[in-house]
């Protein structure tokens, strides 16, 4: 079975500067996807990056990029230019290529604080 | 487009009885999958519903069931509630059923609380 592992349970980054959280997880597939999810306070679930195991290429989107290690099993979410919106409680999640249809594993998550 | 819409938001019941919760995907999705999340065990996978059939499911007692509409619409029910089953229920919907490009868009959940 796959397993999803976030051993930061709490980050804090000061606004403007750079967090990188990490997540490391366990599969025996040689193709999967990775995502991180956002869940705010009080507010729903969002996507914020996706990677596809079988893409060499570090996936992006605007302030957020993953450094994605296939070998090592690891898959860490760079936040660089730290808002106080992206306060929020991260997931890791990993999906199955073939057999889990749409099923999330995720991580226990890491609850990231902005300072000003 | 709206987004996944999940009824009631809250809801409180008593230990014994039933709960029935629903979702509505996102338009033009056809999947729809539940989680329940609690802080003692973190998000964990329920089932998942396409084309009105569970592929899917996690490892949950029979208490938890659940369906799918020929609209898409999903219902969970939850049978002889317990304690343990206070927990934030969430619902995911995509287009297809694990296609290359699909991504899960989440509900706001519903908060269910057993006393």
């Amino acid at each position: 079975a796959q397993t999803v592992t976030q051993s930061q349970p709490e980050m804090s980054v000061q606004e403007a500067e750079t967090v990188t959280l990490s997540c490391t997880y366990d599969t025996s597939e040689s193709d999967y996807y990775l995502f991180w999810y956002k869940q705010p306070p009080s507010r729903q679930m969002i996507l914020v990056i996706r990677q596809e195991a079988y893409k060499q290429q570090n996936a992006t989107e605007n302030r957020f990029s993953v450094n994605f290690q296939k070998a090592a099993k690891s898959f860490s979410l760079k936040i660089s230019d730290s808002q106080l919106g992206d306060a929020a409680m991260y997931f890791c999640a990993y999906r199955a290529i073939t057999g889990g249809g749409n099923k999330l594993t995720f991580g226990t998550g890491t609850q990231l604080k902005v300072e000003l | 487009k709206a987004g996944v819409t999940q009824t009631p938001r809250y809801l409180i019941k008593t230990r014994g009885q039933q709960v029935t919760l629903s979702c509505s995907p996102i338009s033009g999705h056809r999947s729809v999958s539940w989680y329940q999340q609690t802080p003692g065990q973190g998000l964990q996978f329920l089932f998942e519903y396409f084309s009105e059939t569970q592929r899917n499911k996690g490892n949950f007692p029979g208490r938890f069931s659940g369906r799918q509409f020929s609209n898409s619409r999903s219902e969970m029910n939850v049978s002889t509630l317990e304690l343990g089953d206070s927990a934030l229920y969430l619902c995911a919907s995509s287009l297809s059923l694990a296609g290359e490009s699909d991504t899960q868009y989440f509900g706001p959940g519903t908060r269910l609380t057993v006393l």
